[in-house]
């Protein structure tokens, strides 16, 4: 089955770029019409979505997140990644990678996900 | 668009039925999630556009609800089902989701 793990560094300080990479198994991250989406969840708030990149390429960020967020994908690796420049402590949460469906050509609802991995941002 | 669950934390035995909440600030037309998610896995997509099983979920979940106000329930209370759940609304942009639900014994 497909399934989805994210990595990357555990800490991050301030001011500084956090960089993440979902791997994607089991299937081809060119497959399907799927929008491949970055989340996160801070202590005790609720998910945030950062915006998605697209099977075909194009992409949607969160317009509050928009100026510090840039998602990639590496088709030749099967992973998708996840840049977010500027951090502060505020940007300390679990990170998810997951695959979002729908039609028309809009991403409706998650379908598959990531376990999550914590950033700390702390100098 | 915002969307606030209650309870906070619903605290029940196996066999119960559990009742949750979903209100979202504005009418979301019926495009609505709700979602498992247990310590350490991966977030599971239960029900969509209301009262939609996802693939391979049990007939005891089932959603409803119209306009801003959608409710999941799950109709007898198993072991695995002790968890937290959200929702999340496509009808706006950004996606948004609710802060969760903790269902506990």
């Amino acid at each position: 089955q497909v399934e989805l793990l994210e990595s990357g560094p555990g800490l991050v300080k301030p001011s500084q770029t956090l960089s993440l990479t979902c791997n994607v198994s089991g299937d081809s991250i060119s497959n399907g019409d799927y929008f491949w989406s970055w989340l996160r969840q801070s202590p005790g708030e609720g998910l945030e979505w950062f915006g998605y990149i697209a099977t075909g390429g194009g992409t949607f960020y969160n317009p509050s997140l928009k100026s510090r967020v840039t998602i990639g994908i590496d088709k030749s690796k099967n992973q998708l990644s996840l840049s977010l420049t500027s951090v502060t402590v505020a940007d300390t949460a679990v990170y998810y990678c997951a695959r979002c469906f729908g039609r028309y050509s809009a991403c409706w609802y998650f379908d598959l996900w990531g376990r999550g991995a914590l950033v700390t941002v702390s100098s | 668009v915002l969307l606030t669950q209650s309870p906070g934390t619903l605290s029940l035995s196996l066999g119960e039925r559990a009742t949750l909440s979903c209100t979202s600030s504005k009418s979301i037309n019926g495009y609505l999630a709700w979602y498992q998610h247990k310590p350490g896995q991966p977030p599971r997509l239960l029900v969509y556009d209301t009262s939609n099983r996802a693939t391979g979920i049990p007939a005891r979940f089932s959603g409803s609800g119209s306009g801003t106000d959608y409710t999941l329930t799950i109709a007898s209370l198993e072991s695995d089902d002790f968890a937290v759940y959200f929702c999340q609304q496509r009808f706006g942009w950004p996606r948004t989701f609710g802060q969760g639900t903790k269902v506990e014994v």
